[in-house]
């Protein structure tokens, strides 16, 4: 069964330290989404692709944060610098449409952030 | 704008206790609906769907029919198992949405044996 994939799944920094996120969608998926969750939230969406183009990233902080989806397939979440208030599972979801157009999202398993 | 309700957890239940985890949703037309699933420390499981009214989703035992009457999608098992304890969330997506989804705040379960 095809997965969506992330890596890493754990990541610890330091803050004012760099770090990256990267998410191989379901192949053919055009739509990719990064979210945030806090620990006991809901997921909160940062930023949405359609193929390589930016569709909504009204939420992501770009200050500090970043993403890209150059060729249209994998994707790329960063943040620099690193908060403490970063700490969170940042998880990457894709989507086909669905059948008749329902968009149902298909997540990985979630890169759990900590900064120190 | 469009709005997903859940009710407040945490749930807790014995095993083979009945669960049903209230969903009511506030859109214009007539959503597609879901319920998703988290176990601790992963991501989300799609757990089952619904896209127009009276349309029952169903998956490992779990139920929701998309009620337009209440705007309601219920999820409903007739028998927990200790292995269902996980966050419960419910989603609608509306044509309109530009392919995001409404998310609720989540439920928690804990099933104890």
């Amino acid at each position: 069964e095809a997965e969506v994939a992330q890596s890493p799944r754990y990541k610890i920094t330091e803050k004012s330290q760099a770090v990256a996120f990267w998410c191989d969608p379901i192949s053919g998926h055009a739509t990719l989404y990064w979210y945030r969750q806090i620990l006991g939230q809901g997921p909160e969406l940062l930023v949405q692709f359609q193929d390589e183009s930016v569709v909504d990233d009204s939420q992501l902080p770009k200050d500090r944060f970043s993403a890209e989806r150059l060729k249209g397939v994998d994707s790329t979440l960063k943040i620099q610098p690193a908060e403490l208030g970063d700490s969170a599972m940042y998880l990457c979801a894709s989507s086909s449409g669905g059948t008749g157009g329902t968009y149902e999202q298909y997540f990985g398993p979630g890169t759990r952030l900590t900064v120190t | 704008g469009d709005s997903v309700t859940q009710m407040e957890g945490p749930v807790t239940l014995s095993e083979e206790a009945f669960l049903t985890i209230n969903c009511t949703y506030t859109a214009t037309g007539y959503p597609s609906l879901f319920w998703y699933v988290q176990y601790p420390g992963e991501g989300l499981q799609l757990l089952l769907k619904a896209t127009k009214a009276d349309d029952k989703g169903s998956n490992k035992g779990f139920e929701a029919t998309y009620r337009k009457e209440t705007t309601s999608f219920h999820l409903e098992k007739g028998s927990v198992q200790v292995s269902d304890s996980a966050v419960y969330f419910c989603a609608a997506h509306n044509a309109g949405n530009n392919r995001k989804l409404i998310w609720g705040l989540g439920t928690s379960l804990a099933v104890n044996p």
